[in-house]
């Protein structure tokens, strides 16, 4: 079945440094590509995706970018703030199953200083 | 528009003792997702259920581990004789469709603790 790893496993930056998360999977028929951020305590919510037609999605300071011929997937978050600091998942849903349950990654969390 | 909701929030139970958790869909989502989270890891799939069906348990326990998803009403993860490994954070998500791009939307958790 499909596999994603997922790294750094924590991440620790400055105020308005970069952070990049990166996510390896298995499977190269997989095609759609969630980040999810879960704050302490809080619920997933999913903050960009991907599909695989395209290789960078931008969302103000988040984006995405996939290499299919590598199968991975990263999240880069620029100008990072205090708030950007939680836990960040990568996801892809399974390719060869019945529904759409996502496997997610072991999570990244990220830590940043003021 | 309500989101996806779970209760309850916080549950304790001993060991032996039987836990309900609930949820309650987004409005028009007729596809719900059960997730498991353990402390400091990710979620691990248990459970995919369309109304009166379970499409894919494969992540669930084949013992003490239970859902369903009636026609009214929300759907229901059962754990029987919990024991203390069951503690863990349980979240359900709702979506759409059932397309591999369908966003999923995740309800606030249901933390269950195992005395």
């Amino acid at each position: 079945g499909e596999n994603v790893e997922q790294h750094p496993s924590t991440l620790s930056v400055q105020e308005g440094d970069s952070a990049v998360i990166k996510c390896t999977y298995s499977d190269s028929a997989s095609n759609y590509f969630p980040w999810y951020k879960q704050e302490l305590g809080k619920r997933p919510q999913l903050i960009i995706d991907i599909r695989s037609n395209v290789g960078e999605k931008k969302d103000q300071r988040i984006a995405v970018t996939l290499n299919k011929t590598a199968k991975h997937f990263s999240l880069h978050i620029t100008e990072t703030q205090p708030e950007d600091s939680a836990v960040y998942f990568c996801a892809l849903p399974p390719v060869d199953q019945a529904g759409t349950a996502l496997i997610f990654g072991k999570g990244t969390t990220l830590s940043v200083s003021s | 528009n309500a989101g996806v909701m779970q209760n309850p929030r916080h549950l304790v139970r001993r060991r032996g003792q039987e836990a309900r958790l609930r949820c309650s869909p987004m409005k028009g989502h007729s596809h719900v997702y059960w997730y498991r989270q353990l402390p400091e890891e990710g979620l691990k799939f248990m459970v995919y259920l369309q109304k009166e069906n379970i499409i894919d348990e494969s992540g669930m326990p084949k013992e003490r581990f239970s859902a369903e998803f009636p026609k009214e009403g929300p759907s229901i993860l059962r754990i029987q004789q919990v024991v203390r490994g069951d503690s863990a954070a349980y979240f359900c998500a709702s979506s759409l469709e059932m397309r591999s791009y369908n966003e999923q939307f995740f309800g606030p958790g249901t933390r269950l603790t195992v005395l």
